[in-house]
């Protein structure tokens, strides 16, 4: 089946520095990618929709200069938190639509195994 | 999009059927509902999904009442490793951003 590669599986970091993570799609096309972000014994929120070739979208309250995305290739898009500060500690979480794409199709979508950020 | 309402928490004894509810009352007639599951640690893994009929696959079987307004996941034959906080969510035909309610966490007994 369709699988999505993340890296790194977790990170430790000072605060201020700025992380990348990435997201791959392994045997599939993806032209959407989707970040999501989970604090402990909470549900996944959705961050933001990442198109290839396009502009990502945010979702409401999440800082567009904040979380950098980029999804410059149909199989991987990045997801940078700049200047992470201990709030930003998180588990992240990217998912792909293995559908053809074009808003019509009604494939799952295949997550990661996410990436457990801390920030001291 | 519609909003699911998900009991807590579910025990299941191993080997026995799990049976995991979901309310969408509110769900349109262009809205598919899908069912996740995560276990502790890991992204979510997709199960099945279905818009009006009763679908099974290798994993699951999903019954969806009649008016949609409900459904339900069963997994035949629990195991240990079943043991996950499941999700329902449902998704408007031609969109593909899933939003995740609280969910259920199973927990599948010895």
């Amino acid at each position: 089946g369709a699988v999505v590669s993340q890296h790194p599986s977790w990170v430790i970091c000072k605060s201020g520095t700025s992380v990348k993570i990435e997201c791959r799609s392994l045997d599939f096309q993806a032209t959407t990618m989707f970040w999501y972000r989970q604090f402990p014994k909470q549900s996944l929120m959705l961050m933001a929709t990442s198109n290839e070739g396009s502009k990502a979208t945010y979702e409401q309250g999440v800082e567009k200069d904040k979380f950098l995305i980029n999804h410059a290739s149909l199989t991987l898009s990045t997801l940078t938190v700049t200047s992470a500060h201990p709030e930003d500690s998180s588990f992240y979480i990217c998912s792909a639509d293995s559908g053809t794409g074009g808003g019509y199709s009604n494939q799952p979508q295949h997550f990661g195994d996410g990436t457990r950020l801390s920030i001291l | 999009d519609a909003k699911t309402t998900q009991p807590p928490s579910m025990d299941c004894a191993e080997g026995r059927a799990a049976n995991l509810p979901c309310n969408h009352s509110t769900i349109s007639g262009n809205e598919y509902v899908y069912w996740y599951r995560q276990i502790h640690s890991q992204g979510p893994q997709y199960i099945i999904h279905g818009l009006k009929n009763n679908e099974t696959n290798e994993m699951a079987s999903l019954i969806i009442t009649e008016d949609r307004k409900s459904s339900t996941l069963i997994l035949p034959h629990a195991t240990l490793r079943d043991t996950a906080v499941y999700y329902c969510t449902p998704l408007q035909t031609g969109a593909n951003n899933l939003f995740f309610g609280t969910g259920t966490r199973l927990t599948v007994i010895p």
